[in-house]
């Protein structure tokens, strides 16, 4: 069965540091990833999602993540944090046979001054 | 603007009284979910409909149910039944034949 494990349920990084939040999954089949962002009291905005082709995956807000196969594994990065950054942010790998995801537990990312 | 809409946003409720949340999407997509988020619990996913007048049970059905009747609108009620329904509650969509989800805004449950 399909599976994600998102390593820390919170990051604390300094303003103008580099963001690395970390998603491995468990899946039988190739699977679709995709990492989602969630600020206080709203829904989730989707920053970037890995179908096929190129591994490396460019999203929104300067965000990008690299699809592993050998690692399974599809972290997030962030070149320079920002302020604006800080929120919770969701891993999810696709279930084979059926149209659903499977979430992580979410990473909350503090950014300090 | 196409999107989900999810009303109210609060919601409070007495213990015992069954409440229902509202899922409304403009998107035209076939596929409609409904997730309850706790605190460090991420996403489970309750209940899912990939067609009018057909849904699936999710990961934590009981204590819950749902319609979907038209294209557009997939409610759930909270049921007396389900045990602790203090959470907060997101409804998304996908076209058909993609993984990929939109969400509404959400609407937090408080039963005393």
């Amino acid at each position: 069965a399909q599976s994600v494990t998102q390593l820390g349920s919170h990051v604390s990084v300094s303003e103008g540091a580099l963001v690395l939040l970390r998603c491995n999954y468990s899946s039988s089949v190739p699977p679709y990833l995709f990492w989602y962002v969630q600020y206080p009291n709203q829904g989730l905005q989707l920053l970037l999602k890995y179908t096929t082709g190129a591994t490396l995956v460019k999203g929104i807000n300067g965000f990008e993540a690299e699809f592993k196969k050998s690692e399974t594994s599809f972290h997030l990065t962030k070149p320079s944090a920002h302020m604006s950054d800080a929120a919770e942010y969701f891993c999810a790998v696709s279930i084979q046979g059926a149209q659903k995801l499977v979430f992580g537990q979410g990473t909350r990312l503090t950014i300090n001054p | 603007d196409g999107g989900i809409t999810q009303s109210p946003k609060y919601l409070f409720r007495k213990e015992g009284q069954n409440v229902t949340l509202s899922c409304e999407q403009n998107l035209n997509h076939d596929a409609m979910y409904w997730y309850r988020q706790d605190p460090g619990q991420g996403l489970r996913l309750i209940y899912y409909s990939q067609i009018v007048n057909d849904f699936q049970k999710g990961d934590i059905a009981e204590g819950y149910s749902v319609s979907r009747e038209k294209k557009e609108s997939f409610p759930l009620t909270v049921t007396s039944a389900q045990k602790n329904p203090t959470a907060f509650y997101l409804c998304a969509s996908s076209a058909a034949g993609s993984y990929e989800q939109y969400f509404g805004p959400g609407t937090r449950l408080t039963v005393t």
